[in-house]
């Protein structure tokens, strides 16, 4: 299957620093990717989808100057994490999928552990 | 209101029995489609099987298949005979809208134990 990676898998940062977080997808092309945040033992949550060469589109209630993402390839998205704060500590995960259709699947990466302190 | 509910926040199964997991969801598109994901300790989320709103049987992957129930709304997760590896989180989750449309709404996912 697709395969997708994240660089951190773990992070930690003192508070007020930022934290860039990378999402590829490492054997094909992506012109959409979403990035969730899942708190412990909590659902996923998703926070916005990544367009390549456009905006990303934010969900309702998530601060767009404070999560910076950037879709400058088909096969990378970053996620930065501006002035971060305890309340930020979580698992971030990405997932993209392929842009020639085949699957419905969506792929996830492995996640991301961000702790602030 | 919740679009995808998953009402057992934990299960208990022993080894080699089989185990639901239960799932409704709550829209109002014709086209959609429905994942079941596994997450162990590890935070990995893992691809069980999907079922798609216009698919007329119900989609087995293996040991898991999915009770598909159009009319109300379900979309139960079956694990027969659980093996001690299938301990983890396991989330139900909707796509709504077309293919393309490939933005997932979760539930509040189950924790499934399998003892000896």
């Amino acid at each position: 299957g697709a395969v997708v990676s994240q660089h951190p898998s773990r992070v930690i940062c003192k508070s007020g620093t930022s934290v860039k977080i990378e999402c590829r997808s490492l054997d094909f092309q992506a012109t959409t990717m979403f990035w969730y945040r899942q708190f412990p033992k909590q659902s996923l949550m998703l926070m916005a989808t990544s367009n390549e060469g456009s905006k990303a589109t934010y969900e309702q209630g998530v601060e767009k100057d404070k999560f910076l993402i950037n879709h400058a390839s088909l096969t990378l998205s970053t996620l930065t994490v501006t002035s971060a704060h305890p309340e930020d500590s979580s698992f971030y995960i990405c997932s993209a999928n392929p842009l020639e259709r085949g699957s419905y699947e969506q792929y996830f990466g492995p996640g991301t552990r961000l702790t602030v302190t | 209101a919740q679009k995808i509910t998953q009402t057992q926040p934990g299960m208990f199964v022993q080894e080699k029995e089989a185990v639901t997991l239960d799932c409704t969801y709550d829209t109002s598109d014709q086209s959609y489609g429905l994942f079941w994901y596994k997450q162990p300790s590890s935070g990995e989320m893992i691809f069980l099987i999907y079922q798609g709103s216009y698919d007329e049987q119900n989609a087995t992957e293996g040991r898991y298949s999915l009770n598909f129930q159009k009319a109300r709304k379900s979309a139960n997760l079956v694990i027969s005979a659980s093996q001690l590896g299938d301990s983890a989180m396991y989330f139900c989750a909707m796509r709504e809208g077309d293919y393309n449309t490939d933005k997932l709404i979760f539930g509040t996912g189950t924790r499934l134990q399998v003892f000896p």
